[in-house]
């Protein structure tokens, strides 16, 4: 069945930081993709979404691509702030339901 | 703020005794989700409703477990006779349609002692 596949964590890393979280997916056709965050305590928020091939979500100075080749959709930023510590999930859409990743948790020191 | 309300926050239950979990979706929603997160795990889907309709129950235990959106009122989530493993974090998400971006509310958390 359709799968979410990202990296474990956590992830420490240092203010200013450059971030990648890896997420690769197995599905029939093509999903739409996203990655939720989720702060402590709170539910989760949609960060960013892609609907197609070569899709470029982008939202808060987080981007992902969706590369339809290597089934990815990895998150990326170019420098985190310690208010970005959070866990950060990557999910697919299949018919009438979202499919998640595990999440990663990420810390940022200051 | 009319965003997805959950209550309560915190639930705890002794084994054998019936947890219910209430979620009021956001205003003009009319498709609400639940999911369940374990420990160091991801969310996984329960259920999908839409009003008076159960449309997707895959997710759901055979046993113990159902869930209802009646035409007036919160959708419920009940769990009869807990046992040690329902403790999680019990999340509803609403949207206005497939294909429409969730929206969360901040969880019921269930203990069962």
């Amino acid at each position: 069945g359709d799968s979410v596949t990202q990296m474990e964590g956590p992830v420490t890393l240092s203010e200013e930081a450059f971030l990648t979280i890896n997420c690769t997916y197995t599905a029939t056709g093509y999903p739409s993709l996203f990655w939720y965050v989720q702060y402590p305590g709170e539910g989760l928020q949609l960060l960013l979404k892609a609907t197609k091939a070569d899709d470029k979500g982008s939202n808060k100075g987080f981007e992902a691509t969706y590369r339809k080749e290597t089934t990815s959709f990895h998150l990326e930023k170019g420098s985190v702030q310690v208010s970005d510590s959070a866990v950060y999930f990557c999910a697919l859409d299949r018919d009438d339901k979202i499919i998640f990743g595990k999440g990663t948790r990420l810390h940022i020191l200051p | 703020n009319a965003g997805v309300m959950q209550n309560p926050r915190h639930l705890v239950r002794r084994r054998g005794q019936e947890a219910r979990l209430r979620c009021s979706p956001m205003k003009g929603h009319s498709h609400v989700y639940w999911y369940r997160q374990l420990p160091e795990e991801g969310l996984k889907f329960m259920v999908y409703l839409q009003k008076e309709n159960i449309i997707d129950e895959s997710g759901m235990p055979k046993e113990r477990f159902s869930a209802e959106f009646p035409k007036e009122g919160p959708s419920i989530l009940r769990i009869q006779q807990v046992v040690r493993g329902d403790s999680a974090a019990y999340f509803c998400a609403s949207s206005n349609g497939i294909n429409s971006p969730l929206h969360f509310g901040n969880g019921t958390r269930l203990t069962v002692t």
